[in-house]
């Protein structure tokens, strides 16, 4: 069954702090995979898209990672802010025709002054 | 939201009742998408349209049926709404150019409460 399951499902931090989210996922056959932020009352953001053969790629201060072989990615957030406060959701794109996300519940980060 | 209006917002409504959710775009984007998102799921897709009058079923299709008679309006409809159908809905919109890499552009959402 195709899942993707993040970790962990919650995270309070102290700003200017780093940290590291986590994506495993069993989607088969893999397209790419998707990190989206999420502010509370809004919709998700698209932050990354990593193809099979990018292992690492960064937007600012998250920068994701991608290990196709153990089919694990991770979103790691630098000197985090105020504002970083969302919940993450890595989605991961199934390959042919329809192209169907398969999205994970989230992680919810709490980032305290 | 990446030219991306849902209405109403916010809704409350009887068990029993139709329901119907509007998302308009302003993208000219081809494909739109309706999920709904709930407390330990991940988002979940209810319908998908890849065309004006083309339309597919998601994974939670039932009790939900849709119609796009044009290329920005995308209609969500809940035949009779009931209290498992409470739950914050999106609109998504994708380009969909054949680049495997095109991103779902998501809107606002909608709170639908079913009493």
């Amino acid at each position: 069954k195709n899942q993707v399951e993040q970790s962990p499902q919650s995270l309070i931090i102290l700003e200017g702090k780093n940290c590291t989210l986590q994506c495993n996922y069993t989607v088969s056959p893999f397209s790419n995979l998707r990190w989206y932020k999420q502010d509370t009352g809004r919709g998700p953001v698209s932050l990354t898209i990593m193809t099979f053969s990018e292992n690492t790629k960064s937007n600012g201060r998250y920068t994701a990672t991608l290990d196709a072989d153990t089919k694990q990615s991770s979103l790691h957030i630098t000197a985090s802010q105020l504002s970083d406060s969302a919940s993450y959701i890595c989605v991961v794109k199934n390959s042919g025709n329809t192209g169907k996300l398969i999205f994970g519940q989230g992680t919810t980060l709490q980032v305290k002054p | 939201d990446a030219g991306i209006t849902q209405s109403p917002r916010h809704k409350v409504t009887e068990t029993g009742t139709p329901v119907t959710l509007r998302c308009h775009q302003t993208e000219n984007h081809r494909y739109m998408y309706w999920y709904r998102q709930d407390p330990g799921h991940g988002l979940r897709l209810i319908h998908y349209s890849y065309g004006v009058k083309d339309t597919d079923k998601g994974e939670v299709s039932d009790g939900y049926s849709v119609s796009r008679s044009k290329t920005e309006d995308f209609l969500l409809t809940l035949e009779s709404a009931t209290s498992s159908q409470t739950s914050v809905y999106f609109c998504a919109i994708s380009p969909q150019t054949g680049a495997s890499t095109d991103t779902q552009y998501f809107g606002p959402g909608t709170r639908l409460t079913v009493l």
